[in-house]
């Protein structure tokens, strides 16, 4: 998987909790993105980074912010979890700086908020 | 608007037929389009792109992809199916309106290849 790591595989949490998920590369690229996938919506962007404390927003980041203080790191936060955030996470990297470049993806985070 | 369609939620080829599993696009300019495959329980993996020249681009796995400009479309083809090719499959268009070239993905459509 391109040397990307999430962490955790799995988490279970309630309601009104703060999650953090991490995505770790062992490259050093510039570009790195979370995604969640839901069923009927395929996968939608949260947040994005172009390098390290640059950072936009996607289509769904209401709920939830990032951030990436050091280049393999890119930590998403969900500041008071709701049910409707129950999905699988993704991170991905893009490895060169042309926006035609494939992005590799990790395997993901399953998040369930009880 | 920028956007990506997968008309088909599923679908189901027996093995050794052809598939194609279908896209339609909506850009403002050129479009660049990709295809990406989910296996169970993993993250996604590139198959293949459209960025300029030949329509007809050539993947991974023995899979193809046919750009029609005309008809707006970027389907998924494969002569032979075999029943490890049972996947999800994702349709992907970059946004042209923002100046990081982000993908908008598609619905996802599951193609089911039995024996």
């Amino acid at each position: 998987d391109a040397g990307i790591t999430q962490s955790p595989r799995h988490k279970v949490t309630e309601t009104g909790t703060p999650v953090t998920l991490r995505c770790h590369q062992t490259e050093n690229h510039r570009y790195m993105y979370w995604y969640r996938q839901d069923p009927g919506h395929g996968l939608r962007l949260i947040h994005y980074s172009y390098g390290v404390k640059d950072t936009d927003k996607g289509e769904v980041s209401d709920g939830y912010s990032v951030s990436r203080s050091k280049t393999e790191d890119f930590l998403l936060t969900l500041e008071s979890a709701t049910s409707s955030q129950t999905s699988v996470y993704f991170c991905a990297i893009r490895p060169g700086d042309s926006p035609n470049e494939k992005l590799f993806f990790g395997s993901g985070t399953q998040l369930s908020v009880l | 608007a920028q956007s990506v369609a997968q008309p088909e939620d599923q679908v189901n080829v027996a093995e050794g037929n052809p598939l194609t599993v279908k896209c339609t696009y909506s850009v403002s300019g050129n479009p660049y389009l990709f295809w990406y495959v989910q296996y169970p329980n993993r993250g996604l993996q590139f198959l293949l792109k459209y960025i300029t020249g030949d329509n007809l681009v050539k993947g991974s796995y023995g899979f193809e992809a046919e750009f029609n400009k005309s008809q707006t479309s970027f389907h998924l083809k494969k002569p032979s199916a075999l029943v490890s090719d049972s996947a999800l499959y994702f349709c992907a268009v970059r946004d042209l309106r923002g100046s990081q070239g982000n993908l908008i993905f598609g619905k996802g459509t599951k193609l089911s290849v039995k024996p």
